[in-house]
């Protein structure tokens, strides 16, 4: 049962355009929600997390907008950066601290110069 | 280098052996998780524990897998009897329990010949 999904296994965009990567989850007692940056033969990254309190969380370029009553985070990258090409991972947690993550089977970005 | 080791980063073992993987946590952290990653997958998680007690084990095996968090050391993930199917990149993450945020390693690629 896959309780994070991201349904695009990957994504084009032009340099300096905005990624939208997409998010959908099935479990409401999720309340804690990561992306995660991965690059071929590397651990994933750490990029950007939000709480189910809020609906909006910014950091530079990256920006994680939850709709709780879709059940639908989205990350926003703007402007987009050839650097930026990775493979990106949703995941979801419980309840707060230390809780196991769920992973979506993550979406790959290209950014095209 | 404050950063999750892990070693060793590959590892080959013939269906059968004992394959032992060590994750050292970000300094400060006290938490550990291992996850696995099968190929064209996300990350599954395995087993949460802390210094010298399994947290959560739901998403270890049955058989063959075993974790453990020594009070000192690193902690390590040992599967038995390997078989093709445990062929995959293992990663650790380390929390300090706080947060949310798991950080990661860069992963043990295990392959079973």
């Amino acid at each position: 049962d896959q309780q994070v999904k991201q349904n695009s296994p990957s994504l084009s965009v032009q340099e300096g355009r905005i990624s939208i990567l997409n998010c959908d989850y099935t479990n409401s007692m999720f309340d804690y929600f990561l992306w995660y940056k991965k690059y071929p033969a590397e651990g994933p990254t750490f990029l950007i997390s939000i709480s189910s309190i809020k609906d909006k969380n910014e950091d530079g370029r990256f920006t994680v907008f939850l709709n709780k009553s879709a059940k639908h985070l989205s990350l926003h990258i703007v402007p987009s950066q050839p650097g930026d090409s990775a493979v990106y991972f949703c995941a979801a947690s419980l309840q707060g601290g230390s809780e196991k993550l769920v992973f979506g089977k993550g979406t790959k970005l290209t950014v095209n110069p | 280098n404050a950063g999750v080791m892990q070693n060793p980063r590959h590892l080959v073992r013939r269906r059968g052996q004992e394959a032992r993987l060590r994750c050292s946590p970000m300094k400060g952290h006290s938490h550990v998780y291992w996850y696995r990653q099968l190929p064209e997958e996300g990350l599954k998680f395995m087993v949460y524990l802390q210094k010298e007690n399994i947290i959560d084990e739901s998403g270890m095996p049955k058989e063959r897998f075993s974790a453990e968090f020594p009070k000192e050391g690193p902690s390590i993930l040992r599967i038995q009897q390997v078989v093709r199917g445990d062929s995959a990149a293992y990663f650790c993450a380390s929390s300090d329990g706080q947060f949310n945020e798991q950080y990661f390693g860069p992963g043990t690629r295990l392959t079973v010949t």
